[in-house]
């Protein structure tokens, strides 16, 4: 049964750089089923879907972050990454990493239990 | 970007109920669309795909219905596990959207 565990810094800094990293275990990130994704919640608020990326590097990102976001994969290591650039304190939210089923019907059927990331100087 | 409308946005239940929740896309969505239960610090868990289509593993109380730009999730006899936020979510198109969620007490 795939695992999935996101890890990072829990706090950043106005105008730096939010990075995290999730680990998948029990399953291949290289499968042709898959997609990674990155989702995001604000405290108290609802889920905004950030973007994924396809084993082959092919990402796709929400408009409203795309200037500022990246989706990274690192295969050999089984592990794929966000970095989210410029961040302010409207980027305080939990972060959540899952596993998106794209072939045929789309799900997300596996989630890792998200990080909390503050923004705050 | 497909704006996602659920109703209603809390609701209370007593154990054996059936709940129903609705969710409303701003276009067409074809049968395109997930509902996922959230319960408190947790991360979202998915329960329907497709519209109508039960996650391995979820009970059949839970069922889905709907197509086009109207859904609708059915708890029948509630169980007291179920409280949580229920969330929609279409995949029709990017940037996949979520419903603002419907968050259910049990009684």
């Amino acid at each position: 049964q795939v695992q999935l565990q996101e890890s990072g810094p829990g706090l950043v800094k106005p105008s730096q750089t939010l990075s995290l990293t999730c680990t998948v275990s029990g399953g291949s990130i290289s499968s042709s089923d898959y997609y990674w994704s990155w989702i995001r919640q604000h405290p108290g608020k609802g889920l905004e879907w950030i973007g994924y990326i396809y084993y082959t590097g092919t990402t796709y990102y929400n408009p409203s972050l795309q200037s500022r976001v990246s989706i990274l994969l690192d295969t050999s290591n089984k592990q794929f990454s966000l970095k989210l650039n410029s961040v302010n304190a409207a980027d305080t939210a939990v972060y959540f990493c899952a596993r998106v089923w794209e072939n045929g019907p789309t799900f997300f059927d596996s989630w890792g239990q998200g990080i909390l990331v503050t923004v705050s100087s | 970007a497909i704006q996602m409308t659920q109703s209603p946005s809390s609701l209370s239940a007593s154990v054996g109920d059936t709940v129903t929740i609705t969710c409303r896309s701003s276009q067409g969505i074809r049968g395109d669309l997930g509902w996922y239960q959230q319960r408190p610090g947790k991360a979202p868990k998915l329960l329907i795909y497709a519209a109508s289509t039960l996650q391995n593993g979820v009970p059949s109380r839970f069922s889905g219905t709907g197509s086009g730009t109207d859904f609708t999730l059915t708890i029948s006899s509630l169980q007291p596990e179920d409280f949580g936020t229920y969330y929609c979510l279409q995949d029709y198109e990017y940037p996949y959207t979520f419903g603002q969620g419907t968050k259910v007490e049990v009684k």
